[in-house]
């Protein structure tokens, strides 16, 4: 068990720019979670993947964002045309498909917008 | 599911036990309690969960009362690298049984 894993850990961009997101989630794992999470706050739900399919988005999720999972492993978040208000850590999660079993966090990618 | 009440922080000394209270008076029959703890920097960390016996794992110990509305999560013998936010989450199997609903959780300082 390696853990989930995220790349990169920083990333500096000018406003408007697009930047993408990897995460590399446990391999056994067939659920995949995107979570967002602002200072001095909770982590908050962006999106989820059963397999490669994505079956839930959050509201925040705005149409300047997007996250595949292509064949069911790896998964990527992509921002569009950056806002300041992006800046956050993004954080991805893994699990087995079983409801009640935990979800394992990567340590996150740290976006900055200037 | 569920809302959990947590205070915003919590002292102790090292070496003593940490004892981290949550409330979840609205719990229903088939939500589990979830802790996780998030040091700086770092990605929430899964620690326990259980749905209404007490549990235990290396990391520490889970105590549900028996009308399950409270939870406290015990760290035997907090060190130093144990200060943190610990989150108390509620979760079932219901329709949004695939989020992780995190509150501001409780920040832990284990004091030399």
């Amino acid at each position: 068990d390696t853990g989930v894993s995220q790349n990169p850990r920083h990333k500096i961009t000018k406003r408007g720019q697009n930047v993408t997101f990897r995460c590399d989630p446990i391999s056994e794992h067939n659920r995949l979670y995107w979570y967002r999470q602002t200072l001095g706050q909770g982590p908050e739900f962006l999106t989820y993947f059963q397999n490669e399919a994505q079956l839930e988005k959050s509201r925040l999720l705005s149409d300047r964002f997007s996250a595949e999972r292509p064949k069911g492993s790896f998964s990527t978040l992509e921002i569009q045309r950056t806002e300041q208000g992006d800046s956050a850590m993004y954080l991805c999660a893994s699990s087995t498909d079983r409801w009640d079993q935990p979800q394992h966090f990567g340590d996150g990618t740290r976006l900055s917008i200037l | 599911d569920a809302k959990t009440t947590q205070p915003p922080s919590m002292d102790c000394a090292e070496g003593r036990a940490a004892n981290l209270p949550c409330n979840h008076s609205t719990i229903s029959g088939n939500e589990y309690v979830y802790w996780y703890r998030q040091i700086h920097s770092q990605g929430p960390q899964y620690i326990i969960h259980g749905l209404k016996n007490n549990e235990t794992n290396e990391m520490a110990s889970l105590i549900i009362t028996e009308d399950r509305k409270s939870s406290t999560l015990i760290l035997p013998h907090a060190t130093l690298r144990d200060t943190a936010v610990y989150y108390c989450i509620v979760k079932g199997s219901g329709g949004s049984n695939y989020k992780l609903t995190f509150g501001k959780g409780t920040l832990l300082t284990v004091n030399p």
